[in-house]
């Protein structure tokens, strides 16, 4: 069965940093391309960052040169490290595998990550 | 950026009838365009895929249609627990975009 279990997030305090986990099961991440998509409070959805093939990547403007999204094959986890947060990075963050790439993609519940002071 | 704008921002209607939603792209962005249904507290659930494809277990109620810059979302008959919001996704182009979503609420 597959599943992604996000953990990491909390209150934070603006300048801050913190790192998202994604611990993955039913599959390899050394395999699939994955996501961090996020929802702010009453905002829509926001793709984030994603991590595909030996170790490609891309980000949102708006999170380009803070965030880092990296996995670890040894405990097929996908990770998301985020420095200098703003209150504007609130958000619901979701992992995702193979985010609308084919018949099915999976996501996790989400973590919340709160900034404020 | 590709930016995706979604319209109506709501639909109101009632179960059993038929919702159009549609999602119009700032450039094309091929057959590269998804739907998302998202409820509070869940994560957003695939509805369809590479514009008009239908992803696993998703009723036939739901279709998509269209190519390049335009794009539609249509339920056929509306069910009590297809009132959510509905959002497109672009993956032709970095950095990857959502719509801005439609609610469609109950009338």
């Amino acid at each position: 069965e597959v599943q992604l279990v996000e953990s990491g997030g909390g209150l934070i305090q603006p300048g801050g940093s913190l790192r998202l986990s994604c611990a993955v099961s039913g599959f390899t991440v050394r395999i699939h391309s994955m996501s961090w998509v996020r929802q702010a409070p009453g905002k829509g959805l926001e793709w984030v960052s994603i991590l595909y093939g030996a170790d490609s990547t891309y980000y949102a403007d708006s999170v380009k040169g803070r965030f880092t999204i990296s996995r670890d094959i040894s405990k097929n986890t996908l990770y998301l490290q985020m420095n200098s947060l703003r209150a504007e990075d609130t958000a619901v963050y979701y992992c995702a595998r193979a985010l609308a790439s084919g018949p099915r993609d999976y996501w996790g519940q989400g973590t919340l990550v709160t900034v404020s002071s | 950026e590709i930016v995706l704008t979604q319209s109506p921002a709501t639909l109101s209607l009632s179960p059993g009838e038929r919702a159009t939603l549609s999602c119009r792209a700032s450039q094309s962005v091929g057959s590269y365009l998804a739907w998302y249904q998202h409820k509070p507290g869940q994560a957003p659930r695939l509805l369809i895929y590479d514009a008009s494809n239908r992803a696993t277990g998703i009723p036939a109620r739901f279709s998509g249609s269209g190519s390049g810059t335009d794009f539609t979302l249509t339920i056929s008959s509306l069910e009590p627990e297809d009132f959510a919001v509905y959002y497109c996704h672009q993956r032709s182009n970095w950095p990857l975009t959502f719509g801005q979503g439609t609610r469609l609420e109950i009338k």
